[in-house]
């Protein structure tokens, strides 16, 4: 079955405490990319990654980092999470235009 | 700025009836226009799409319209059943380079009644 997967899907820590949320894909996607979805502003990207070792910045990338070291994992990193990074994650894959989305990972940053 | 605007937050329809969903974008330079469903706890799920050469693009009881002249594209779901009820976003692209990155309003919470 085609997928997208996440881990954890929800988690609390606390501010400063390094983070690691693991995303796979499946379908031997080049593209993947990182959303995070708050209220009102709906889905913004955080990073992406066009294949293996390139990536570059989206919208919001303040605070995260990521690597792609193999096609199939996508992997988001919080060195210092803060309480503004509370939200609700998205990892997509896609050929080209339709991506397809992991679960969601529910963080909270007390 | 918004660049992809769903106007309605909400919409309920009555089972059988058609539902309609509505979306605006702002920049001429989107090619491509997406709709996706997204029930609670699961990500977003696609559902349909539209190239901008096209106005019309059916899948079964799904079909998005496209009004290129009024920036304005809008999901037809006929007949609506119960399980159609969740969140309808819409999502354009084309205008990021090689960043496939999507475009997406607010979304449009859809209930459709029994």
């Amino acid at each position: 079955e085609a997928q997208v997967t996440q881990n954890p899907r929800y988690l609390i820590t606390v501010t400063g405490k390094k983070l690691t949320v693991t995303c796979s894909q499946n379908m031997n996607h080049e593209y993947m990319s990182w959303y995070r979805q708050d209220p009102g502003l709906g889905l913004r990207q955080i990073y992406y990654s066009m294949n293996v070792e390139v990536t570059d910045k989206g919208d919001v990338p303040e605070g995260y980092k990521v690597s792609r070291k193999e096609k199939r994992n996508f992997p988001l990193i919080l060195e210092s999470p803060s309480p503004n990074q509370t939200s609700l994650y998205f990892c997509a894959s896609t050929d080209y235009y339709e991506q397809y989305f992991g679960p969601g990972t529910r963080l909270t940053v007390t | 700025d918004q660049q992809v605007k769903q106007n309605s937050p909400s919409l309920s329809v009555q089972e059988g009836r058609i539902s309609i969903l509505n979306c605006d974008y702002t920049n001429s330079m989107f090619d491509y226009f997406l709709w996706y469903k997204k029930y609670p706890a699961e990500g977003p799920t696609f559902l349909i799409s539209i190239s901008s050469i096209k106005d019309k693009n059916e899948d079964g009881r799904f079909t998005v319209f496209l009004n290129k002249s009024a920036k304005h594209l809008s999901l037809h779901i006929v007949p609506s059943q119960p399980g159609d009820s969740a969140v309808y976003f819409c999502a354009a692209s084309g205008d990021a380079g090689n960043n496939r990155k999507l475009i997406w309003g607010l979304g449009t919470s859809l209930a459709v009644n029994p």
